[in-house]
This record gives C-alpha cells, sequence and structure tokens, in this order.
C-alpha cells in the first residue's frame, strides 16, 4: 500500500514571498503520478499541479513548481509571489499508474498567507 | 461548463439513520469518487464508479454503499450511522478509468451526525 506524508500541518508566508510545502511517499511503484491539490476555504479542491514519474523535468504551472526527487520518495511544491488567494489546505497526493488505481492523499498542510 | 454539483450542502442525522448523498459529474465524465475528509484525517477514498460498475472500494464498512445511474451521477449511502461517520464528503468525477485524467472535486456535503 502507498502512504504519504506531509510533515508541515501548518506554515505560513507574506505576500510576494515564496514558500516550500514538503511531501513525502512510500511506493514499492515504479510508474505512478504525484499531485498537489489545494482546497481552499470555500472548500472546492482544485488540482494545482501533476508530476508523472517517469518524466525527469519538473513540472511548472505559472507560479506552482514542483521539486520531484524519485529516490529520495520527495515531491515538494514551490509558490513563488505568493499571493493573499493563496491561502488553503494543500493536499500532496499519489497515483499507480495502472490498474484501478485511485488518489492516496495526505493529511495536508494549512497555508496561510499575510499581507 | 457546469462542474461537479452535489447536494445536499448540509445533511443532519442522528445516529442509527440512514443518509444519502448525490453528485452529479461533469458532462461526458464517466467515473465517479467518494471520499471521506473527517477532521484530522485528511481524505479517505470511499468508492470509485465507472460505467456504472463499482471498481475500486476503500477500507470502510460495507455500510458505506453507493451506486452510480445511467446518466453517470451517483448516490453515497451510508447506514447505520455512527457519531464518527461525521464529516465532509466530497465528489470527483473524471473522463474515465486512466490514471493521467485529473479528478474534479465538487464543494462537498457535510453530513453531522447529533
Amino acid at each position: 500500500a502507498q502512504t504519504v506524508t506531509q510533515s508541515q500541518p501548518e506554515m505560513s508566508v507574506q505576500e510576494a514571498e515564496t514558500v516550500t510545502l514538503s511531501c513525502t511517499y512510500d511506493t514499492s511503484e515504479n510508474n505512478y503520478y504525484l499531485f498537489w491539490y489545494k482546497q481552499p476555504p470555500s472548500r472546492q479542491m482544485i488540482l494545482v499541479i501533476r508530476q508523472e514519474a517517469y518524466k525527469q523535468q519538473n513540472a511548472t504551472e505559472n507560479r506552482f513548481s514542483v521539486n520531484f526527487q524519485k529516490a529520495a520518495k520527495s515531491f515538494s511544491l514551490k509558490i513563488s509571489d505568493s499571493q493573499l488567494g493563496d491561502t488553503a489546505m494543500y493536499f500532496c497526493a499519489f497515483m499507480k499508474h495502472e490498474g484501478y488505481s485511485t488518489l492516496t492523499f495526505g493529511k495536508g498542510t494549512m497555508l496561510l498567507v499575510s499581507p | 461548463e457546469a462542474g461537479v454539483t452535489q447536494s445536499p450542502t448540509h445533511l443532519i442525522k442522528t445516529r442509527g439513520q440512514q443518509a444519502t448523498l448525490r453528485c452529479s459529474p461533469i458532462s461526458g465524465h464517466t467515473s465517479v469518487y467518494w471520499y471521506q475528509q473527517a477532521l484530522g484525517l485528511g481524505l479517505q477514498f470511499l468508492l470509485w464508479y465507472d460505467e456504472g460498475e463499482e471498481r475500486n472500494r476503500g477500507n470502510f464498512p460495507p455500510r458505506f454503499s453507493g451506486r452510480q445511474f445511467p446518466n453517470y451521477s451517483s448516490e453515497l449511502n451510508v447506514n447505520a450511522l455512527e457519531l464518527e461517520d461525521s464529516a465532509l464528503y466530497l465528489c470527483a468525477s473524471s473522463l474515465g478509468l486512466r490514471a493521467n485524467q485529473p479528478q474534479h472535486f465538487g464543494d462537498g456535503t457535510r453530513l453531522s451526525i447529533l
């Protein structure tokens, strides 16, 4: 079974600064996907960024980028130029590449962006 | 394009009762997923339906059940409600079985057990 660990229950950052959220996972699979989801106070979960394990290049989406270290089973999210709207719970998630696989989530990191 | 819609927004029940939660996926999506988000526990996978069939089930007792209708909408039924069933229940949909199809989430149903 896969496990996802987010060791930072809460983090805070000031507007315009950069913050990195940590995520580690445990799996015996070689092919899989990793995701970061964002859940603002309004509750709807939104996909932020996705990484395919067989791709060495780190995924980037505007101000969001990941540092994917496959050997270390680490998948951190970097948010540059933080904005007030980035305040949310951030979940790291894992999914196997094949079969009837489902998302396994970490417990989340609450990020507070302050003026 | 309409997103994933869930109803009701809030549901209050007492112990032993039964609850029914509903989900309508994004148009064209055939897969529907149910998750339980209890305080401090993150999201736990409950059920996955695709093309009317149950494809996978999380580690939950049989009193959690569901179904998917021909129009791909889905119901989650929870029987013999217990206090620990109090949680936000999230529904998500995706284009199908392939893992590279992202899941899109609804706003959730807040189930409170008194």
